[in-house]
């Protein structure tokens, strides 16, 4: 069956530019998970959805990251006043009712230029 | 909160030798370890994964290893392929709906 998919593949945008980065997870899938992934790190987590709800969201950075998930499926990204910092792979990752096996995307890397 | 450390950093073996690559963690409440592979210009995939309630987990050519009390755990891969080049990633977390905390990575290199 499908897995995670994430799109765009590659984003670059300037500086304090507004950004959306879009995950379609596992049909079914209720748990909904963003990290951020530096060059030679581990993936970081960012936010945590169960549903429509963000059941955790002490990951994100600082107030320009927000994320919503309308309809329990799809969830977006959105990162406003885009810093070089922000440069990284954003992954997506799901799961079966919030289990512990996560399926990850393919991420899509931002570049902030 | 927690804290995972992996090592090495890189590990570079010839086909066909065994890689082992270890993990430690800090909270002793963590009880799910997995381990994932991931390859250039793709998302980590899930390999195996452990619970606390046993030592030993294997699958083919891959084994993963939990000393409890000493709060480590290892992944074992015997007959290495050039395909098993990759970058792999330890995890440990409480389970559940709690979110897992990440290694820094292990980059295997298999020569052939």
């Amino acid at each position: 069956g499908a897995g995670v998919s994430q799109t765009p593949s590659n984003k670059v945008t300037e500086k304090g530019k507004y950004v959306e980065l879009r995950c379609d997870p596992i049909s079914g899938h209720t748990a909904l998970y963003w990290y951020r992934q530096s060059l030679g790190q581990g993936p970081e987590f960012l936010i945590y959805f169960q549903g429509t709800g963000a059941a955790d969201d002490s990951g994100l950075p600082n107030d320009r990251f927000f994320a919503v998930r309308p309809e329990g499926s799809v969830s977006t990204l959105k990162i406003q006043r885009t810093e070089r910092g922000d440069s990284a792979v954003y992954l997506c990752a799901s799961s079966f009712r919030g289990e512990d096996e996560q399926y990850f995307g393919p991420g899509t890397r931002l570049t902030v230029t | 909160g927690e804290n995972v450390e992996q090592h090495p950093s890189t590990l570079s073996v010839q086909e066909g030798d065994s890689a082992v690559i270890k993990c430690t963690y800090s909270d002793s409440a963590s009880n799910y370890f997995p381990w994932y592979k991931q390859e250039l210009g793709k998302g980590p995939q899930l390999i195996i994964d452990i619970r606390s309630n046993v030592g030993e987990k294997k699958d083919q050519r891959i084994a993963v290893t939990l000393n409890k009390t000493a709060k480590h755990f290892s992944l074992h891969i015997t007959e290495t392929q050039p395909e098993d080049s990759a970058v792999y990633f330890c995890a440990a977390s409480k389970g559940g709906s709690y979110i897992p905390t990440f290694g820094r990575g292990t980059s295997l290199i298999v020569h052939p």
